[in-house]
C-alpha cells in the first residue's frame, strides 16, 4: 500500500522558514520524481515543485512564486522527501502535500501538513 | 505557463442529475496530458481521470473524461450523493504543472 505522511507543519512568523518531511513507504522511493502542492487561494491547487530520481539526473523545479524561496530535496536511504520553506510570506499560508509525480499526474495522496504564516 | 479555466464555477444540480465540467487550456495540451480530481471538503483531492480520458484505479464508470488539444470535459452520468464536491482538472504537458481553480458542484 503506498503511503505519503507529511510532518513538519505548524505556525511561523512572516519572514521565518520551516522544513516538512515527507516518509513514504510501499514504492520504489529512490527511482520516483516526487512533488509538492499546495492550494492557491484563487487559483484551486498549485504545483509547488518536482525533483526527479537521481537517475533521472535529480533535476529541481520550482513554480515561480516559490524559486528560490523554497529548496526540494530527498534522501532515498530514509525514504523521504523534504521542502525547506525560508522567507515564508503570509501567502504561503497552505495545507502541503506531498506526491508521489506518477507520470505527472498524482494518483497517492496523503493528508498533508498544515503551514500557517501568521505574525 | 498552461493556464487552465474551469467552468462554471458553481453548478448546482440534484442528484440523478448530469453534471458536465469544461476545462479550458490557453495552449494545446500535448498527448493529452490532463488529469481530473474530485475534492471534498476536509479531505486531500482524489485521482478521477488521466490522460484526458482513462478511469483511476477504483472510479466509477458514470465518472468520465473527454476532449483533447485545449478544451477538456468531465462528465458525471447521473450524480450520486457523495459526487457533490469540488472538481479541478491539472496538465502535466509541461512544467510548471498548473490547476484550474475548480468547479464546485453543489446540491441544487
Amino acid at each position: 500500500e503506498v503511503q505519503l505522511v507529511e510532518s513538519g507543519g505548524g505556525l511561523v512568523k512572516p519572514g521565518g522558514s520551516l522544513r516538512l518531511s515527507c516518509a513514504v513507504s510501499g514504492f520504489t522511493f529512490s527511482t520516483a520524481w516526487m512533488s509538492w502542492v499546495r492550494p492557491a487561494p484563487g487559483k484551486g491547487l498549485e504545483w509547488v515543485g518536482r525533483i526527479k530520481s537521481r537517475g533521472s539526473g535529480g533535476t529541481i523545479d520550482y513554480v515561480a512564486p516559490v524559486k528560490d524561496r523554497f529548496t526540494i530535496s530527498r534522501d532515498d536511504s530514509k525514504t523521504t522527501l523534504y521542502l525547506q520553506m525560508d522567507s515564508l510570506k503570509t501567502e504561503d499560508t497552505a495545507v502541503y502535500y506531498c506526491l508521489w509525480y506518477y507520470y505527472g499526474y498524482f494518483p497517492y495522496w496523503g493528508q498533508g501538513t498544515l503551514v500557517t504564516v501568521s505574525s | 505557463e498552461i493556464v487552465l479555466t474551469q467552468s462554471p464555477g458553481t453548478l448546482s444540480l440534484s442528484p440523478g442529475e448530469r453534471a458536465t465540467l469544461s476545462c479550458r487550456a490557453s495552449q494545446s495540451v500535448s498527448s493529452s496530458y490532463l488529469a481530473w480530481y474530485q475534492q471534498k471538503p476536509g479531505q486531500a483531492p482524489r485521482l478521477l481521470i488521466y490522460g484526458a480520458s482513462t478511469r483511476a484505479t477504483g472510479i466509477p464508470d458514470r465518472f468520465s473524461g473527454s476532449g483533447s488539444g485545449t478544451d477538456f470535459t468531465l462528465t458525471v452520468s447521473r450524480l450520486e450523493p457523495e459526487d457533490f464536491a469540488v472538481y479541478y482538472c491539472q496538465h502535466y504537458a509541461s512544467t510548471p504543472l498548473t490547476f484550474g481553480g475548480g468547479t464546485k458542484v453543489e446540491i441544487k
